[in-house]
């Protein structure tokens, strides 16, 4: 069964620290991976994608990276900000599922403190 | 070139009653996913359907769910006989195709039942 896990659930840091999310899964056959920022009552946005082929993927002062052989991604938050407080979702596709759904971890929930 | 839109944002449902859930793709997508986030938990997908297909309803409760997308016309998620337990927040999201794109979502609609 292809699952996608997220450690921390929740984290709190003071602005303006560099923190590391974590998203892992279960299938090293990874089609992509792409993370998400969601706003309290609010909708996706999507921050990055990675494909299968690259190691990692900049904007801004997000970069993700993407093991497929240790089946993990991190997500790297430079220099936080209070308006970087949100829920965090990484979610994956697998080749061998046709229809691409994404599969989507718990999220970490992450409060930046001025 | 408009986004991904859902409506209503918010819908409120005594027990029992019809809840009716739409989205229209982004231009020239032909391809939309239905996913479920309950409160406190991750999404997790219900169906993918193409125009006027259900290609992968795994993830779709057996028995008062229904969707479709017609030739014309925005997707529609049908919840019939509305509980409590389907008090969610409801995502669509299109893509131009199957697997590598993006999957672009709307803004979601948070249904509330009474």
């Amino acid at each position: 069964k292809q699952e996608v896990t997220q450690i921390p659930a929740a984290l709190s840091v003071p602005e303006g620290e560099n923190l590391v999310l974590n998203c892992s899964f279960t299938d090293s056959a990874i089609y992509n991976l792409q993370w998400f920022r969601q706003d309290p009552g609010k909708g996706l946005t999507s921050l990055l994608l990675i494909q299968s082929s690259q190691r990692e993927q900049t904007s801004g002062r997000l970069n993700a990276s993407l093991d497929k052989s240790s089946g993990r991604s991190t997500l790297y938050i430079a220099a936080s900000q209070p308006g970087d407080s949100a829920t965090y979702l990484c979610a994956a596709t697998f080749p061998m599922d046709s229809s691409y759904k994404l599969i989507f971890g718990s999220g970490t929930r992450l409060l930046v403190r001025p | 070139n408009a986004g991904v839109m859902q409506n209503p944002r918010h819908l409120v449902r005594r027990r029992g009653q019809e809840a009716r859930l739409r989205c229209s793709p982004m231009k020239g997508h032909s391809h939309v996913y239905w996913y479920r986030q309950l409160p406190e938990e991750g999404l997790k997908f219900m169906v993918y359907l193409q125009k006027e297909n259900i290609i992968d309803e795994s993830g779709m409760p057996k028995e008062r769910f229904s969707a479709e997308f017609p030739k014309e016309g925005p997707s529609i998620l049908r919840i019939q006989q509305v509980v409590r337990g389907d008090s969610a927040a409801y995502f669509c999201a299109s893509s131009p195709l199957p697997g590598p794109p993006e999957q672009y979502f709307g803004p979601g609609t948070r249904l509330t039942v009474t």
